[in-house]
């Protein structure tokens, strides 16, 4: 176990709809990271926030936001869903902002139908 | 376009072997890491290296660095079967905090 919660571990959702996907970093680490693995795309980093900041950009679309809130949870936020979305999306937490060892939630898996 | 090639993609190998996995980059990089996914399961950290000549061991696996030929090598030794996964490399990109990640190396240890 990483200490990394993510909520929930899967969505079965339709096309055009919006999902949020929650995630609870170890206790003491302020940076947090998301990422996507799909079987077209592979791994790819999304974006970092580091304690309420947002530290990093990646392959992030548009219709999708994240943020990280005071208690240092960050949430997700993917809208106008597609079927190409479906994916399995992790966090990860990590103590500062360095970008040193990260500690991996277990992953939210969507799926768009 | 910053591309980070992983070969093999697939490595079937006899418990006892040694063998490497190698990670090339395409562009100059702050880090280099290295993790594992188990199947269905999410990825673990396994190294984190910072400068041209570093070396990471932890148990039958070692990673290493050379910045200038822009490639990472993480060595097996003596490979059991609990080492069967899936290992990716991923760099930052200079000047920035992006990652870009390798397509992967799935790993299969034969008894």
């Amino acid at each position: 176990d990483s200490g990394v919660t993510q909520t929930p571990k899967h969505l079965i959702t339709a096309t055009g709809q919006r999902v949020t996907l929650r995630c609870s970093p170890r206790s003491g680490d302020l940076s947090v990271y998301w990422y996507q693995q799909s079987l077209d795309q592979g791994l790819q980093f999304l974006i970092q926030y580091y304690n309420g900041e947002e530290r990093a950009k990646g392959n992030i679309l548009e219709r999708f936001s994240a943020q990280q809130f005071p208690d240092l949870h960050s949430e997700l936020n993917l809208s106008s869903l597609e079927l190409g979305d479906s994916a399995l999306y992790f966090c990860a937490s990590s103590v500062s902002q360095a970008q040193e060892t990260q500690y991996f939630g277990p992953g939210t898996r969507l799926l768009v139908l | 376009e910053l591309k980070v090639e992983q070969n093999p993609l697939f490595l079937s190998m006899q418990e006892g072997k040694n063998y490497t996995i190698y990670c090339n980059y395409s562009t100059t990089s702050d880090r280099l890491y290295w993790y594992r996914q188990d199947p269905g399961k999410s990825l673990e950290s396994l190294f984190v290296l910072l400068s041209n000549g570093a070396v990471k061991q932890e148990g039958r696996l070692m990673a290493s660095l050379d910045t200038k030929a822009r490639l990472s090598t993480l060595h097996i030794t003596a490979a059991v079967h609990d080492l069967s996964a899936t290992y990716f490399c991923a760099v930052t990109v200079t000047g920035t905090y992006k990652y870009i990640f390798g397509t992967g190396t799935r790993l299969k240890v034969l008894a």
